[in-house]
């Protein structure tokens, strides 16, 4: 089955800077790697996803990488800024006999301090 | 829009009792799921409905129950609670379920500790 491994899984920046968290996945007939935001005290939030058609997506400061060839894919967030600071949990698609499931990984805990 | 509502929020159970929690969606969403956070783990599918009427196992199924009970509500139950069911439980709708591909709509989770 898929199996999902994030790196780092803490992460502490200073405002302003980068911040970059990567995923590897074993199964390369995984097609669709989405990102999850999770603020404490609350359930996951979507905030950028990718398919396998696509090597780059961006939505203002944060933009995903997908290389299929090496199965990997990456988060970026630029300029970061103190609510930025949350676990990210990446995931892959799994496709089995009993169907799909969405396979996450350990989470990263990003801290941006001002 | 509420969203996906769980309920109840936390739980102390002892070894053995049995519970139901809850998860509502005011979305009209077909899919729903259930998941559960361990510290370190991630998040693991314990069971998901892609639609009305049908049920399938997750990752980690062992111990657990579910009724989707109509295309709104989807039930998780523990039968004889252990301490290895300790976790945060999260309830997540999709809109159209069945691939796993689309955006998932989390509730707010419900933390139960079994004593």
């Amino acid at each position: 089955g898929e199996n999902v491994e994030q790196h780092p899984s803490t992460l502490s920046v200073q405002e302003g800077d980068s911040a970059v968290i990567k995923c590897t996945y074993s199964d390369s007939a995984s097609n669709y790697f989405p990102w999850y935001k999770q603020e404490l005290g609350k359930g996951p939030q979507l905030i950028i996803d990718i398919r396998s058609n696509v090597g780059e997506k961006k939505d203002q400061r944060i933009a995903v990488t997908l290389n299929k060839t090496a199965k990997h894919f990456s988060l970026h967030i630029t300029e970061t800024q103190p609510e930025d600071s949350a676990v990210y949990f990446c995931a892959a698609v799994e496709a089995n006999q009993a169907g799909t499931a969405l396979i996450f990984g350990k989470g990263t805990t990003l801290s941006v301090s001002s | 829009n509420a969203g996906v509502t769980q309920t109840p929020k936390f739980q102390v159970l002892k070894t053995g009792q049995s519970m139901t929690l809850q998860c509502a969606q005011d979305m009209n969403h077909n899919s729903m799921y259930w998941y559960r956070q361990d510290p370190g783990m991630g998040l693991r599918l314990i069971y998901y409905s892609a639609s009305e009427g049908t049920t399938d196992k997750g990752e980690v199924p062992n111990g657990y129950n579910v009724s989707r009970l109509n295309k709104r509500e989807f039930s998780l139950r523990l039968e004889s609670a252990a301490p290895s069911q300790t976790s945060v439980y999260f309830c997540a709708s999709s809109e159209y379920g069945g691939s796993m591909d689309e955006k998932l709509f989390f509730g707010s989770g419900t933390q139960l500790s079994v004593l």
